[in-house]
């Protein structure tokens, strides 16, 4: 089992310019979300997902982008990289959380330098 | 969103029992407490999650307070592949994403 597939796993950036983290999930999870770490300190969420085209933004969405188009795919875009985006993301998705037991199954994360 | 109080850190002795607290008083009454754990290096993964009864599972029991204003997180019998970030998040129904907060450390010294 793939489980929640994060590429690539280490990327340096210069400032200004653009990439997009990519995240596949491979159990149908309808919830997808992206997180950002920044060292030690604890994950802040950027953007999620309840289904293909739906997003909504987090609690830290400024200078990213998202799009759903498919269930299994919810890349995350940095239009004009800043230094101030230098951190570790993680994607992870579930099933909807229709009763809130469902769990949350975590990609093993892109550390991201933005020189 | 129900917000949760954690230690920041807490320490333990190989092959101790450990008990990880959590304060929820804001909890909603059909949220679910979910546990995570963040190993060095690595991404978050799941524990254990509850509603009202105490839960176990091959990695940890979950102890529910009667009034569910708070948990607790056991860990039988602590071992050093078990420090990492303790998480304890509720978990609603809808739409509501998982929020982090800032966990507990949890150092094991053999």
């Amino acid at each position: 089992n793939a489980g929640v597939t994060q590429t690539p796993k280490f990327q340096v950036l210069k400032t200004g310019q653009s990439m997009t983290l990519q995240c596949a999930q491979d159990m149908n999870h309808e919830y997808m979300s992206w997180y950002r770490q920044d060292p030690g300190m604890g994950l802040r969420l950027i953007h999620y997902s309840v289904g293909a085209g739906i997003t909504d933004q987090g609690e830290v969405p400024n200078g990213y982008n998202v799009s759903r188009s498919t269930t299994e795919d919810f890349p995350l875009r940095l239009l004009s990289a800043a230094p101030s985006q230098t951190s570790v993301y993680f994607c992870a998705s579930s099933y909807l959380p229709g009763r809130g037991s469902e769990k949350l199954f975590f990609g093993s994360g892109t550390q991201l330098s933005v020189l | 969103d129900a917000k949760t109080t954690q230690p920041n850190s807490m320490e333990s002795n190989e092959e101790e029992p450990v008990h990880l607290p959590c304060n929820h008083s804001t909890i909603s009454g059909t949220d679910y407490i979910h546990w995570y754990r963040q190993l060095p290096s690595q991404g978050p993964e799941y524990v254990i999650h509850g509603l009202t009864s105490n839960v176990n599972n091959r990695m940890a029991s979950l102890a529910i307070a009667e009034d569910r204003k708070s948990s607790t997180l056991i860990l039988h019998r602590a071992t050093l592949r078990d420090a990492a970030v303790y998480y304890c998040i509720p978990r609603g129904k809808g739409n509501t994403p998982l929020v982090f907060g800032k966990g507990t450390r949890l150092s094991v010294i053999a």
